[in-house]
């Protein structure tokens, strides 16, 4: 089956540093990736849709040049938290989507990144 | 706006009772709804989706476009069945879920 993995599981930083997350379609291509936050027991938030090659779309209320995403070729995506504060801790996970044949709105989810910024 | 909803954030169930996670949707036209399951210390997997019409691991959804509901049904809950439990519908691509029930199969 389609795996996705993402890279660091967790880090732990410092505010006002960067930390950049790594997403990746390990054996299948992905046009379309997305990047979701989710609380403690709570939902998860989609923060933005990357599409390979273009501009990230983000949600409203979401900050772009807080959260950067790149999208360079079909098995990577990353998110950037730029100047990291407490605030800002939490599990951020992407999922792909987007593989030949399949249904438009399969998606297949990464593990997570818990983000932790002291 | 379109939303899901998940009326229940904590379900408890005995092992071998029936189960039933609600979802109601708001949308006008034909929504394309997912379950999604999210056991312990694992990724979020697809369990079902609507147009499958499917049955995974014994459980089953119905969309009611009456009531504007797509409720998750199991006959009989098992242990294993303990999770998060996320409703969600595709608007243009992206899911939108439900805030989530949580699952709890005792003994």
């Amino acid at each position: 089956g389609a795996v996705v993995s993402q890279h660091p599981s967790r880090v732990i930083c410092k505010s006002g540093t960067s930390v950049k997350i790594e997403c990746r379609s390990l054996d299948f291509q992905a046009t379309t990736m997305f990047w979701y936050r989710q609380f403690p027991k709570q939902s998860l938030m989609l923060m933005a849709t990357s599409n390979e090659g273009s501009k990230a779309t983000y949600e409203q209320g979401v900050e772009k040049d807080k959260f950067l995403i790149n999208h360079a070729s079909l098995t990577l995506s990353t998110l950037t938290v730029t100047s990291a504060h407490p605030e800002d801790s939490s599990f951020y996970i992407c999922s792909a989507g987007g593989l030949a044949g399949g249904l438009a709105d399969t998606q297949y989810f990464g593990p997570g990144t818990r983000l932790t910024v002291l | 706006a379109q939303r899901v909803t998940q009326p229940e954030k904590l379900l408890s169930v005995f092992k071998g009772a029936p189960v039933e996670l609600k979802c109601n949707y708001s949308y006008s036209g034909s929504p394309e709804l997912f379950w999604y399951v999210q056991y312990s210390r694992q990724r979020l997997q697809l369990l079902l989706r609507h147009i499958s019409r499917e049955s995974i691991k014994g459980f089953t959804a119905d969309l009611n476009k009456g009531e504007t509901s797509f409720h998750l049904k199991k006959p009989f809950a098992q242990e294993e069945d303990s999770a998060m439990y996320y409703c969600a519908h595709s608007r243009g691509g992206k899911l939108i879920f439900g805030q989530g029930t949580e699952l709890s199969v005792k003994p």
